[in-house]
């Protein structure tokens, strides 16, 4: 079946550290990937996708590269900051339009002044 | 346009009442999707509905949970005779009528059950 593997947290940094949580998926087909982000007492807001391989998906400093060799999705950012501190979920679809969506089990970040 | 809108944001029941969990989605939007999020726990997908029809839900406990997204008003997700076990996040999504690969889901802020 269709799976998601993420590093556990909680991860914690300095602010302006670099950043990496890792991802990695089993899947049938060719997936879509994506990684949402959840502040303390929200939902969920996807923070970048990619739905092919090589693809890099990028926002608000983040990236994720679409790796099918590695079957995988890490996320990055090169200086993190305060406000960067959430839970970050890595999610897989493998249906074309329906969002059906398996998630992973979540990274807690935590930044530090 | 507002977002995806859920409520109650927190609901308490006593073990043995029926929970009534409300999503309103975006405007435009023809799809819904429930969710749920156990401590500690990633999201796990539950069902997903259009206009008075249930597309899958491969997700859903056999017994006591059903869903329900009429032609007026909002999606419901309701869930019998609560036990401790169902105390979680529960988390709506909608998106638009597909035009082609994939289209974003918008997520509601949650309603956070809570079974005492």
């Amino acid at each position: 079946g269709n799976s998601v593997t993420q590093m556990e947290g909680p991860v914690t940094l300095s602010e302006e550290a670099f950043l990496t949580i890792n991802c990695t998926y089993t899947a049938t087909g060719y997936p879509s990937l994506f990684w949402y982000v959840q502040y303390p007492g929200e939902g969920l807001q996807l923070l970048l996708k990619a739905t092919k391989a090589d693809d890099k998906g990028s926002n608000k400093g983040f990236e994720a590269t679409y790796r099918k060799e590695t079957t995988s999705f890490h996320l990055e950012k090169g200086s993190v900051q305060v406000s960067d501190s959430a839970v970050y979920f890595c999610a897989l679809a493998t249906n074309t339009g329906f969002q059906k969506l398996v998630f992973g089990t979540g990274t807690r970040l935590l930044v530090s002044p | 346009n507002a977002g995806v809108m859920q409520n109650p944001r927190h609901l308490v029941r006593r073990r043995g009442q029926e929970a009534r969990l409300r999503c309103s989605p975006m405007k435009g939007h023809s799809h819904v999707y429930w969710y749920r999020q156990l401590p500690e726990e990633g999201l796990k997908f539950m069902v997903y509905l259009q206009k008075e029809n249930i597309i899958d839900e491969s997700g859903m406990p056999k017994e006591r949970f059903s869903a329900e997204f009429p032609k007026e008003g909002p999606s419901i997700l309701r869930i019998q005779q609560v036990v401790r076990g169902d105390s979680a996040a529960y988390f709506c999504a909608s998106s638009p009528t597909f035009t082609g690969g994939q289209s974003e889901a918008f997520f509601g802020q949650g309603t956070r059950l809570t079974v005492v």
